[in-house]
């Protein structure tokens, strides 16, 4: 149980284009959902937090209308990279927590991002 | 600000050998504390979590124990063996009103374990 899907697993695009991803709890209903960026051999950086029907609550230095966060819906989640810029490129990974287990957040595979 | 310290690697063990990866944290209130495992090409796995002082937590033969005195989460196993290797994070979270905040987490511990 409790798994974590997250679509597309690698993207390439053009920069100044947009990129949607998407992050979907399978078997459980996330009322928690986090997003994460791993740069190549580093740890992961919390980005944002999203509640259900909430807003995101980004970290400080993260920019709001850069990354944008739905969490429309109890088990799907997505972010878009606007007007995605080289630097962007990295690994994005979700992670999705549910109404039980308040500390155990269970992790997407990852999406790779390459903008050229 | 809360922050993660863990031993970088790689480490590189044989087979059976005693493993300790090494974890310490400064936190704002009382943290739980996590190791996460990412084997190659996968997402990261939850390994073990201890949620206050004192606590071990367990699994797969790893095991950590919370040490709020010295701040530390250190990762042991007695005998590790090949299927172990993968990298190895050391993780914090505060709780917060309706659930744990989002995870900060140590630099990762790339573990090659040879036959």
């Amino acid at each position: 149980g409790a798994v974590v899907s997250q679509h597309p697993s690698w993207v390439i695009c053009k920069s100044g284009t947009s990129v949607k991803i998407e992050c979907r709890s399978l078997d459980f209903q996330a009322t928690t959902m986090f997003w994460y960026r791993q740069f190549p051999k580093q740890s992961l950086m919390l980005m944002a937090t999203s509640n259900e029907g909430s807003k995101a609550t980004y970290e400080q230095g993260v920019e709001k209308d850069k990354f944008l966060i739905n969490h429309a819906s109890l088990t799907l989640s997505t972010l878009t990279v606007t007007s995605a810029h080289p630097e962007d490129s990295s690994f994005y990974i979700c992670s999705a927590r549910g109404r039980q287990g308040l500390y155990t957040q269970y992790f997407g595979p990852g999406t790779r991002l390459t903008v050229l | 600000g809360n922050s993660v310290t863990q031993m970088e690697g790689p480490v590189t063990l044989s087979e059976e050998a005693f493993l300790t990866i090494n974890c310490t944290y400064t936190a704002t209130g009382y943290p739980s504390l996590f190791w996460y495992v990412q084997y190659p090409g996968e997402g990261l796995q939850l390994l073990l979590k201890a949620t206050k002082a004192d606590d071990k937590g367990s699994n797969k033969g790893f095991e950590a124990t919370y040490r709020k005195e010295t701040t530390s989460f250190h990762l042991e196993k007695g005998s590790v063996q090949v299927s172990d290797s993968a990298v190895y994070f050391c993780a914090l979270s505060v709780y917060s009103g309706g659930g744990a905040d989002g995870l900060t987490f140590g630099k990762g511990t790339h573990l090659i374990i040879q036959p």
